[in-house]
């Protein structure tokens, strides 16, 4: 059962214009989401994360949007640069019962970004 | 500036074979985790250490076992490979302690194939 779910295998968009990647969540209890940016033969590093208590968070060029109504994030892109190719995963976070987090991370099967010059 | 480091980098076993992966960190963290990465499927977390002294299992652990060695490492057993295992295996490691969110940071992975 996949928990968290990033239903487009691939984008391509040209430079200079919005990417928008999409990830969509079936568990409730996710109240903290990460998004993390992966080049080939290297380890995924940290772009942007947002609480469940907020709807959207930006930081530069990259802002993640959170509808919890609908359990759905997205990460909006602009303008798309073509360093920005790379793999895109979508991760979520539960408190356990309790309200301690582990941080254990739930992650989407990514999205491979494709920004043409 | 090293900051997760894993080795080997990469590696080929034959089925039966085992072996340990292993990994450091130099930023203090608590928090330690091993991932594997498949086709198609994202991440997989194997097992975790909240802190030194603990571990847990994650998703996948079948076939693994975990050492917190100390705060700075923490290995990843294979004791018999088997084709299934064959996968890019990421270390992780975050300043969580109880109740705070802080993002995880990433070795740049084993590549492992088993024959």
């Amino acid at each position: 059962d996949q928990q968290v779910k990033q239903n487009s295998p691939s984008l391509s968009v040209q430079e200079g214009r919005i990417s928008i990647l999409n990830c969509d969540y079936t568990n409730s209890m996710f109240d903290y989401f990460l998004w993390y940016k992966k080049y080939p033969a290297e380890g995924p590093t940290f772009l942007i994360s947002i609480s469940s208590i907020k709807d959207k968070n930006e930081d530069g060029r990259f802002t993640v949007f959170l509808n919890k109504s609908a359990k759905h994030l997205s990460l909006h892109i602009v303008p798309s640069q073509p360093g920005d190719s790379a793999v895109y995963f979508c991760a979520a976070s539960a408190r356990k019962l309790g309200g301690t987090s582990y941080g254990k991370l739930t992650f989407g099967q990514g999205t491979i970004l494709t920004v043409h010059p | 500036n090293a900051g997760v480091t894993q080795t080997p980098k990469f590696q080929v076993l034959k089925t039966g074979q085992s072996m340990t992966l292993q990994c450091a960190q130099d930023m203090n963290h608590n928090s330690m985790y091993w991932y594997r990465q498949d086709p198609g499927m994202g991440l997989r977390l194997i097992y975790y250490s909240a802190s030194e002294g603990t571990t847990d299992k994650g998703e996948v652990p079948n076939g693994y076992n975990v050492s917190r060695l100390n705060k700075r490492e923490f290995s990843l057993r294979l004791e018999s490979a088997a084709p299934s295992q064959t996968s890019v295996y990421f270390c992780a490691s975050s300043p969580e302690g109880w109740g705070l969110y802080q993002p995880q940071h990433f070795g740049d992975g084993t590549r492992l194939s088993i024959l």
